[in-house]
Order: structure tokens, then sequence, then C-alpha cells
């Protein structure tokens, strides 16, 4: 069993719609969790961290934690055409250590 | 957020020399940095860990003669593909890690394309 699970879609939705991405994970190291976004031939971009379970509100963006069930979500309100990109989610035991990271989910938003 | 540079974004070069990547962190100091390569339509794949000051930590499957990684100072770090071929081709990516009180995570350089003809 890998690490982090991440199904990786496409998953395609209409401009405006709220999307849910997802992730699990098995290592119970784990202590930060992050939500990466890469456009096509760009390096991942940091969207959200977080630390502890419960939620975590930027923006348009909502990231949440739930450390008894291992899983890890993502939300975007009113997506945009310009969210279109590959999301990444990752672990992370300690800072020297790398992260590890789900396969990533490809998003199109349709205008 | 923290800003980590690479350079040179782009090489072409031919089969049998040697690229030099480089990786900076340009307002923070990184310890710890991180080489990745990525192949189209495929996730990232950790290449090793640098930590300043010490030799590099590679991946199993990593030829760390290969890929030469030098991490020495706080805002550098280098990677050199040696005798580069061909399937070397590929997406190069640092990252950086980024501690403070309150967070502690790595943030990603914009990448390097390489092509080996």
């Amino acid at each position: 069993q890998k690490e982090v699970e991440q199904d990786p879609g496409p998953l395609s939705v209409p401009e405006g719609a709220i999307v849910s991405l997802n992730c699990t994970y098995s290592n119970s190291a784990f202590q930060y969790f992050m939500w990466y976004r890469q456009y096509s031939r760009k390096g991942p971009e940091l969207l959200m961290y977080t630390y502890s379970s419960g939620n975590k509100e930027d923006g348009r963006f909502t990231a949440q934690v739930d450390k008894s069930s291992k899983y890890i979500s993502l939300f975007i309100r009113d997506s945009q055409p310009s969210d279109s990109a590959t999301y990444l989610c990752a672990g992370l035991r300690s800072g020297n250590t790398p992260l590890v990271f789900g396969k990533g989910t490809r998003l199109s938003v349709i205008a | 957020g923290a800003v980590v540079s690479q350079h040179p974004s782009r090489v072409i070069c031919k089969s049998g020399t040697s690229v030099k990547i480089e990786c900076r962190s340009l307002d923070f100091q990184a310890t710890t940095m991180f080489w990745y390569r990525q192949f189209p339509k495929q996730s990232l794949m950790l290449m090793a860990t640098s930590n300043e000051g010490s030799k590099a930590t590679y991946e199993q499957g990593v030829e760390k003669d290969k890929f030469l990684i030098n991490h020495a100072s706080l805002t550098l770090s280098t990677l050199t593909v040696t005798s580069a071929h061909p399937e070397d081709s590929s997406f190069y990516i640092c990252s950086a890690r980024a501690p403070s009180e309150s967070t502690d995570t790595q943030y990603f350089g914009p990448g390097t394309r390489l092509t080996v003809l």
C-alpha cells in the first residue's frame, strides 16, 4: 500500500462548481499535510499547509484533515478555468524528511 | 511564501556532456534541499535529499556517480548530470525546506527541462 493514495482523475467540472479533491494516507507518523498545485511544465506551488486535524481556509480554498480516519481533502469553491492543473497532496513526517506525494489529480475546469 | 529559483530553466545538450543545474533559496536559508525528476504526465520522483555540508542521500535506483549533488551553502544546491544520455531527458525540480516558528514545509523551484540529443 502506498503511503499516500490519490485518485489521478482526470476530473472535469464546469466553471463555478465546488471541487472536492481527496487523499488517504497510511503513515501515522505524518505530522504535516500539504496541497500543491502544478501547472504543466512548472514546479509545484504550495497552496495549503495544515498541521492538525480540522479545517483551514484561504480564499476559495479549504483544506481539511481528519487524522482519525487518515483522510485529507481540498475544496475549491467557485472554480475557475485558471484552476485547471494537477493537484498533489503530500504528507510530511518532519522537516528533514522528503514529502510523500500522492499521484496527483488532474483537474479541468470548463468555461 | 518562500522563493526558490532554478537555473537554467531549459537546457539542450549533446549526449555525453555534463549539465549543472542550480537551485537557490532566495529569501531563506535551507539546510535541506531535495531533488526530483518528473517525466511527462507522471508524478514527482524523489532522487535525493541534500543536507548542507554533508553528502546527499540518494533514493534506491538513482546512480550517485551520475547525478552529483553538492549543497555547499545554505542557499545553494547543485545537481550535475554527468555524461548525459537521451534517457536522462526529463524535468528536474528542486525543493527547499523552509522551517519557521509556525510552519515546516517545502517550497519548489520552477523546474529545469533537460533535453539530451
